[in-house]
């Protein structure tokens, strides 16, 4: 079946304005999971939703982050007035209730001029 | 401290070696312990994944976790030129929340 996608697949955007990335589970999964990969620091854990709430959103690094997700189904990541600091890969994952397995998507690579 | 080390320094191999590599982590309350693999521009795959202290096999690919060293490693046998990828190790507790090393590229010369 299909995998975990995510759009778009690459972003550009400059300093100061918002962006929001999508992510699509795969069908069924009702844990969702928001990571970030930069250069240097390795895969960050930013956000967990468990249907279409949010337990943990201790990862998020500032309050320009946020995310929501519907019907338990898709989420959407938003990041206000970005900064060139947001610049890294964006993944998403998801798992079956508290599976161990997540699946990841491809990513959006973000870059803040 | 971060909550998982993995030393990210690049490694090349030729085809046939045995790629060792490992991690290790800081606290008892971790879980489960998890293998990801990483092609170039792609999203992170499960290799394998274990609870307990121990080896688990699978394929080419072995797992192994000292819980009272805090250490885990995996092994690739046989190495092909297709294993040349990132390699992370992810350990877990709770909600499934990862904590993720940084990752050992790994080149497997033909």
């Amino acid at each position: 079946g299909a995998g975990v996608s995510q759009s778009p697949s690459n972003k550009v955007t400059e300093k100061g304005k918002d962006v929001e990335l999508r992510c699509d589970p795969i069908s069924g999964h009702t844990a969702l999971y928001w990571y970030r990969q930069s250069l240097g620091q390795g895969l960050e854990f930013l956000i967990y939703f468990q249907g279409n709430s949010a337990p943990d959103k201790s990862g998020l690094p500032s309050d320009r982050f946020s995310a929501e997700r519907t019907g338990g189904s898709v989420s959407t990541l938003t990041i206000q007035r970005t900064q060139q600091e947001d610049s890294a890969v964006y993944l998403c994952a998801s798992s079956m209730g508290q599976g161990v397995e997540q699946y990841f998507g491809p990513g959006t690579r973000l870059t803040v001029t | 401290q971060k909550e998982v080390e993995q030393d990210p320094g690049p490694l090349s191999v030729p085809e046939g070696a045995i790629v060792s590599l490992n991690c290790t982590y800081s606290n008892s309350a971790f879980q489960y312990f998890m293998w990801y693999r990483q092609y170039s521009r792609k999203g992170p795959e499960l290799l394998m994944y274990t609870y307990s202290s121990g080896n688990k096999e699978d394929g080419r690919f072995t797992a192994q976790v000292d819980k009272s060293s805090k250490y885990i490693s995996l092994f690739i046998r046989d190495s092909q030129p297709s294993d040349s990828a990132t390699y992370l190790c992810a350990i877990g507790y709770g909600n499934n929340r990862l904590a993720f090393g940084k990752g050992n590229q790994v080149v497997v010369i033909p």
